[in-house]
């Protein structure tokens, strides 16, 4: 079964910090990795989508890399502003494109001014 | 515009009732999922299908059922088994291995 662990659960930062946020996982036959971000009371919104055969993606101030042999991927926020400021979760889906996804349970984040 | 519509987006129900959460999307997407959430335990998934006419359970599928008729509709029913049916149930859909978006939400609360 695929482990999907975030760190940190919590992170408070000043506005115009650059930060970084970490997702490991345990199995590394993905099939893609998803980055979303969480408003309270609300659903889902996804920010960037990376394929396994993909090292990174950007959008924006948002930038997300993925190692497969390590395990890892990590969100890098630049520049960040108070308007950042939510609950962001990773999510993998298992080695194919019927595969079921994985989550973490978010870093949330607040941007303070 | 293109998108998951969820409802109600509040609902109530007495112990020992049913309530059924409607999920429609027009994104013509093959993959429509139902998660559960709960604070501090992330989302779990309940049921999840792939194509028309056919489903499987998740991990926390005990208690809820779904049906599968139109691509595009993916009700879920909590039914009077489910010993703690209080929370923030969210549907999500998802062309087949691409990107997975999610409505906004019904939050579901036992009286």
């Amino acid at each position: 079964k695929q482990e999907v662990t975030q760190i940190p659960a919590a992170l408070s930062v000043p506005e115009g910090e650059n930060l970084v946020l970490n997702c490991s996982f345990t199995d590394s036959a993905i099939y893609n990795l998803q980055w979303f971000r969480q408003d309270p009371g609300k659903g889902l919104t996804s920010l960037l989508l990376i394929q396994s055969s993909q090292r990174e993606q950007t959008s924006g101030r948002l930038n997300a890399s993925l190692d497969k042999s390590s395990g890892r991927s990590t969100l890098y926020i630049a520049a960040s502003q108070p308007g950042d400021s939510a609950t962001y979760l990773c999510a993998v889906k298992r080695g194919s494109t019927l595969g079921r996804l994985y989550f973490g349970r978010g870093t949330q984040l607040t941007v303070w001014p | 515009d293109g998108g998951i519509t969820q409802s109600p987006k509040y609902l109530f129900r007495k112990e020992g009732q049913n309530v059924t959460l409607s999920c429609e999307q027009n994104l013509n997407h093959d993959a429509m999922y139902w998660y559960r959430q709960d604070p501090g335990q992330g989302l779990r998934l309940i049921y999840y299908s792939q194509i028309v006419n056919d489903f499987q359970k998740g991990d926390i599928a005990e208690g809820y059922s779904v049906s599968r008729e139109k691509k595009e509709s993916f009700p879920l029913t909590v039914t009077s088994a489910q010993k703690n049916p209080t929370a923030f149930y969210l549907c999500a859909s998802s062309p087949s291995g691409g990107e997975l978006f999610f409505g906004e939400g019904s939050r579901l609360t036992v009286l």
